[in-house]
């Protein structure tokens, strides 16, 4: 059975870090691109960033560039993402997605609260 | 950017009633299309990818259909667990972007 399992969310103060991990079971993780999405409180989705087999090639959406990092270890079947300067307007619950171009595996998301 | 569009944002159905959802591309797109269901307090599911191919294990009374820039998400009969918001999404640019509609919300009469 394919598992997602995020974790490192919480309260952070506006300018901080955190630093997200999803821990991958159940296929063969260095075979699939993968995704953060988030979702604001009461809103909708919004992808974030993603990040190929190996590595090698990461795309953000705009309004995180400069400040996120995705990154991924394939021994360790473990996705992260590393969220710096972090402001009101990221807060969110943050899901990783298995990514085939569509989403087809989801976790059950790690809430991220950005707050002084 | 291709921005997405859905209509209505939300409705209300009596149970056994065929809904559908629209979902509008500013610009072509092809087929590349998803549709993802998120019940209340839960994580979304991939319902739909290819503008009409259904997702292993997904109830046989949703589809999709369309290409370019006009798709829809049908319920053939509605049941009181599709009670969801439904987002459509774009990935024709994949993987240097993806873009979600804003979705529509369902409810049981």
């Amino acid at each position: 059975e394919v598992q997602l399992v995020e974790s490192g969310g919480g309260l952070v103060q506006p300018g901080g870090s955190l630093r997200l991990s999803c821990a991958a079971s159940g296929f063969t993780f260095s075979s699939y691109w993968m995704t953060w999405v988030r979702q604001a409180p009461g809103k909708g989705l919004e992808w974030v960033a993603n990040i190929k087999q190996d590595g090698s090639d990461k795309y953000y959406v705009d309004s995180v560039k400069g400040r996120f990092t995705i990154s991924r270890d394939n021994a360790n079947n473990s996705l992260y993402l590393q969220m710096n300067s972090l402001r009101a307007e990221d807060t969110a619950v943050y899901y990783c997605a298995r990514n085939r171009d569509y989403f087809d595996c989801w976790g059950q998301g790690t809430l991220v609260t950005v707050s002084s | 950017d291709i921005q997405m569009t859905q209509s209505p944002s939300s409705l209300s159905a009596s149970v056994g009633d065929r809904v559908t959802i629209t979902c509008r591309a500013s610009q072509g797109i092809s087929n590349y299309l998803a549709w993802y269901q998120q019940k209340p307090g839960k994580v979304p599911k991939l319902l739909i990818y290819a503008a009409s191919t259904l997702q292993s294990g997904v109830p046989s009374r949703f589809s999709g259909s369309g290409s370019g820039t006009d798709f829809t998400l049908t319920i053939s009969s509605l049941q009181p667990e599709d009670v969801a918001t439904y987002y459509c999404q774009k990935y024709n640019s994949a993987p240097r972007g993806f873009t979600f509609g804003p979705g529509t919300k369902v409810d049981i009469k």
